[in-house]
């Protein structure tokens, strides 16, 4: 019921492209979901997050659209750029308790060809 | 803000040694999250920690593995004895509220 499933493992997009992850969730109970992004030799950093009280969030080329309904979520990458290739990682968290856990999906490698 | 700092970046040590990673949080940050990246198994987390009190340990793998946290700007995983599948990058970081902050990391080596 912790888990979130992403796809796909791997992605190649040309340059100027749309690059679309996909996650999906079980828990109901989580309310904040947020997007790292990973380069190599790196931690993972902060990308975007939405809350379900929202069906879409955007930020400059990136945005989350969230189907609260269908359990799913996902980042879309407008005008692909090679400096965004990286490792992406969905996540979900609620509350709980004193601190918020966040359960990551399994990642998303995205090549963006020049 | 110098963000999460860890220590050592990279650590090549063999079978049975003891191993001890570092982390200092950002500053003013109640909770420290201990977290495990290989490539088969993704980002595992292994125990966190709410203003220096350990809350949920059950990703330690094994009693091999302890957690510490005595102050608010410091802690520590240890790893005794260490074996070859405990390689991995190792990731500490930290949040107020919602974003976690990760550090660079520690990639482990056991030979």
């Amino acid at each position: 019921q912790q888990q979130v499933k992403q796809s796909p493992q791997s992605l190649i997009v040309q340059k100027g492209g749309i690059s679309i992850i996909n996650c999906a969730y079980e828990n109901t109970a989580f309310d904040y979901f947020p997007w790292y992004q990973q380069f190599p030799g790196k931690g993972p950093a902060l990308l975007i997050a939405i809350r379900p009280d929202v069906s879409e969030k955007k930020e400059g080329r990136f945005t989350i659209s969230f189907n609260k309904s269908a359990k799913q979520f996902s980042l879309h990458i407008m005008d692909s750029q090679p400096g965004d290739s990286a490792t992406y990682f969905c996540a979900a968290s609620g509350e709980s308790g004193s601190a918020r856990q966040l359960t990551f999906g399994s990642g998303t490698q995205l090549t963006v060809l020049p | 803000d110098a963000g999460v700092i860890q220590s050592p970046r990279h650590e090549v040590t063999e079978m049975g040694q003891e191993v001890t990673l570092r982390c200092k949080p950002i500053s003013g940050h109640n909770s420290l999250f201990w977290y495990r990246q290989t490539m088969m198994r993704g980002l595992e987390l292994l125990i966190y920690f709410n203003n220096n009190v350990p809350i949920d340990d059950s990703g330690m793998p094994e009693d091999r593995f302890s957690a510490k946290m005595p102050n608010a700007s410091f802690s520590t995983l240890k790893i005794q004895p260490s074996e070859p599948r405990d390689s991995a990058v190792y990731f500490c970081a930290s949040s107020l509220r919602n974003e976690q902050f990760f550090g660079p990391g520690t990639r482990l080596t056991v030979l």
